[in-house]
């Protein structure tokens, strides 16, 4: 059974930098065609993809944030890092952490920007 | 990015009646491998989103077979046969053949 869970702090200042880990079971991010991405959605609004990272260390950023963004893997510890600079209040959302199939998605975790 | 727009953006329905959403991307959804990566979720209150729906029709394991997924190149459409009171919740529509995947803006499906 694949699962996935999505930790990390739930309130961040203005200006300072999100650190998302996603600490997954069931499957191996050494598996070819396998990935780990971050979507999030704010409040009331819709999904937005975020970064992807593949079994090859293929990674790939949403273009409007990609600078901001920085996404790793550790296969011995079956997990997947989002970083995230630069924190504003419109980035206060749910992140969820979501197999590459797109089939098997973590309970989301909620950030909250304030200062 | 490839815009996807679904509508109706609201859809009151009645249960036992049919529903169906519609989902139009700005660009052909055909990979290069001729597959077409289209996908539908629904999303309860306070719940993750769920895949209902890839590759346009096929149906996940566990999804009611009063679910169906249609359509090709840019236009698609999910259809509920006959609503039932778990199917309440917002449906999004989603590429994933063109990166940056994208998600429509949601249809929320409520009781009429």
């Amino acid at each position: 059974q694949i699962t996935l869970r999505e930790s990390g702090p739930t309130l961040v200042k203005p200006t300072q930098t999100l650190t998302l880990t996603c600490t997954f079971s069931g499957f191996s991010l050494t598996t070819s065609g396998v990935g780990v991405g971050w979507i999030r959605q704010p409040p009331g609004k819709a999904l937005e993809w975020l970064a992807l990272i593949y079994w090859d260390d293929d990674d790939r950023y949403s273009p409007s944030l990609g600078s901001r963004l920085t996404i790793t893997k550790d296969t011995s510890k079956n997990q997947v890092v989002l970083t995230m600079t630069n924190m504003d209040p419109v980035d206060t959302a749910t992140y969820y952490c979501v197999h590459s199939k797109m089939d098997v998605w973590g309970t989301g975790t909620t950030v909250t920007v304030s200062s | 990015d490839v815009v996807m727009t679904q509508s109706p953006l609201s859809l009151p329905v009645t249960l036992g009646q049919p529903a169906s959403i519609s989902c139009r991307s700005s660009q052909s959804l055909v990979y290069s491998d001729g597959t077409t990566y289209l996908n539908w979720f629904q999303q309860r209150p306070g719940q993750s989103p769920r895949r209902l729906i890839y590759k346009v029709s096929k149906r996940d394991s566990g999804v009611p077979d009063r679910f169906s997924g249609s359509g090709s190149g840019t236009d698609f459409t999910l259809k509920i046969s006959r609503v039932e009171a778990e199917d309440f919740g917002v449906y999004y529509c989603m590429q994933g053949t063109h990166w940056p995947w994208t998600f429509g803006q949601g249809t929320k499906v409520e009781i009429k």
